[in-house]
């Protein structure tokens, strides 16, 4: 079955430079949810997309942007990187059908490292 | 404010025995709980989910949690612990209309020969 694609897998930046990370749900999925983990932590949502509508808002600096295409993909853009925003960054998608009961199923991640 | 907390970081258990991961919620609405794992260097994949239907839930590899309203808890079990088992496991709770999960901490389950 098809799953949650992310791309690129691993990034390597240096302070200050700007990064895209991209998301591509799974086929029918509508809804899109970025989340990020720091060495050693829990998941910390960051942002959600419904039918390319922001839907919900977390923890996301604002030097961090995001937006869902129509195609149903998503890209997080992220600027003036700073070391601390080194993690891994997941992204999940949901159909609508599930939303309240909410599986989302998540992508292997993008390891950001920012040196 | 709906939270997760799950009662020790670092579970060591020997390939056989009970698997026991504890999670207790906080809500002031009944909660959609999840178990999700991670795999080393791996995504989040999902082990169960409680839904506010049948408050025994059955997932995936054998492994079993059980929803306590009186209790707040939703603590995950295996009976036979496997060294395949060795992951990260992460409680869950869904949060809003946006169904956004907020994690736990986790627990860092270690099976040892």
């Amino acid at each position: 079955a098809a799953g949650v694609i992310q791309s690129p897998r691993h990034l390597i930046k240096e302070k200050r430079e700007t990064a895209t990370l991209k998301c591509y749900p799974i086929p029918r999925h509508d809804t899109v949810y970025w989340y990020q983990q720091g060495p050693g932590q829990d998941p910390q949502f960051l942002i959600s997309f419904y039918e390319k509508m922001q839907s919900d808002k977390g923890s996301i600096p604002d030097r961090f942007s995001a937006q869902q295409f129509s195609d149903y993909h998503s890209e997080l853009n992220m600027s003036s990187l700073e070391l601390g925003d080194s993690a891994l960054y997941f992204c999940a998608s949901s159909y609508p059908s599930t939303l309240l009961t909410n599986e989302q199923f998540f992508g292997p991640g993008t390891r950001l490292t920012v040196l | 404010a709906q939270s997760v907390t799950q009662l020790g970081s670092h579970v060591s258990v020997s390939e056989g025995a009970l698997v026991l991961l504890r999670c207790n919620y906080s809500s002031s609405v009944p909660p959609y709980l999840f178990w999700y794992v991670q795999y080393p260097n791996q995504g989040l994949q999902l082990l169960l989910k409680y839904t506010s239907a049948a408050t025994l839930v059955k997932g995936i590899n054998g492994f079993e949690a059980e929803f306590k309203k009186s209790e707040t808890s939703f603590h995950l079990t295996k009976p036979s612990a496997h060294m395949s088992d060795a992951a990260e496991y992460f409680c869950a709770v869904s949060l809003g209309n946006t169904g956004k999960l907020i994690f736990g901490q986790g627990t860092t389950l270690q099976v040892k020969p």
